[in-house]
């Protein structure tokens, strides 16, 4: 079965700083890759997904995140965060089944 | 589209006492999961039904029973809660042929 590390539990930035959220995973196949983000005291919505084709794929709210197959991650990044980018961002694999990481609190200051 | 509901968004328990949390999702998806998140641990599937009629174990189903009451409800029960059981629980949906799940806003359970 899959597994996924998030090697950061808390993340802290300035405003405007750029940031990158790491996440890893062990598949021995094929998977598909998730980030989901979660604001204080809300479900998770969807970020952005790769299936295929590009490895370099875009999300909502001015993330990206890059597939690399040869290192099994698939990192989070934003060139410049806003205040209200202050949540808990979940990195997921789905293989036959979903399989989230622990989670990294991301927390931006003024 | 309400997408997916949740009731109750916060309850508290008495060791020992049963309860059914509920969920329901209007975009006419096929699988419905139940998750528990605990603090460091991220997500942990508890059941998921793939389709109506069907419900399988997911990661940590002790304790839960489920039901898939129709294409759109699907309930998760503690018969007899513990402390254990103290968590934020989310119920999510997923359509035929896609892999993203859509989720609930959650029900925080208090265990005490």
């Amino acid at each position: 079965a899959q597994s996924v590390t998030q090697l950061d539990s808390q993340v802290p930035v300035f405003e405007e700083a750029p940031v990158e959220l790491r996440c890893n995973y062990s598949s021995s196949v094929s998977v598909y890759l998730f980030w989901y983000v979660q604001y204080p005291n809300q479900g998770l919505q969807l970020l952005l997904k790769y299936l295929s084709g590009s490895t370099l794929v875009k999300g909502i709210n001015g993330f990206e995140a890059e597939f690399n197959k040869s290192q099994t991650s698939f990192h989070l990044r934003k060139p410049s965060v806003h205040i209200s980018d202050t949540a808990e961002y979940f990195c997921a694999v789905h293989n036959n089944d979903m399989r989230f990481g622990a989670g990294t609190r991301l927390t931006v200051k003024p | 589209n309400a997408g997916v509901t949740q009731t109750p968004k916060f309850q508290v328990l008495k060791t020992g006492q049963s309860m059914t949390l509920q969920c329901a999702q209007d975009m006419n998806h096929n699988s419905m999961y139940w998750y528990r998140q605990d603090p460091g641990m991220g997500l942990r599937l508890i059941y998921y039904s793939a389709s109506e009629g069907t419900t399988d174990k997911g990661e940590v189903p002790n304790g839960y029973n489920v039901s898939r009451l129709n294409k759109r409800e699907f309930s998760l029960r503690l018969e007899s809660a513990a402390p254990s059981q103290t968590s934020v629980y989310f119920c999510a949906s997923r359509g035929q042929g896609t892999y993203e799940q859509y989720f609930g806003p959650g029900t925080r359970l208090t265990v005490t």
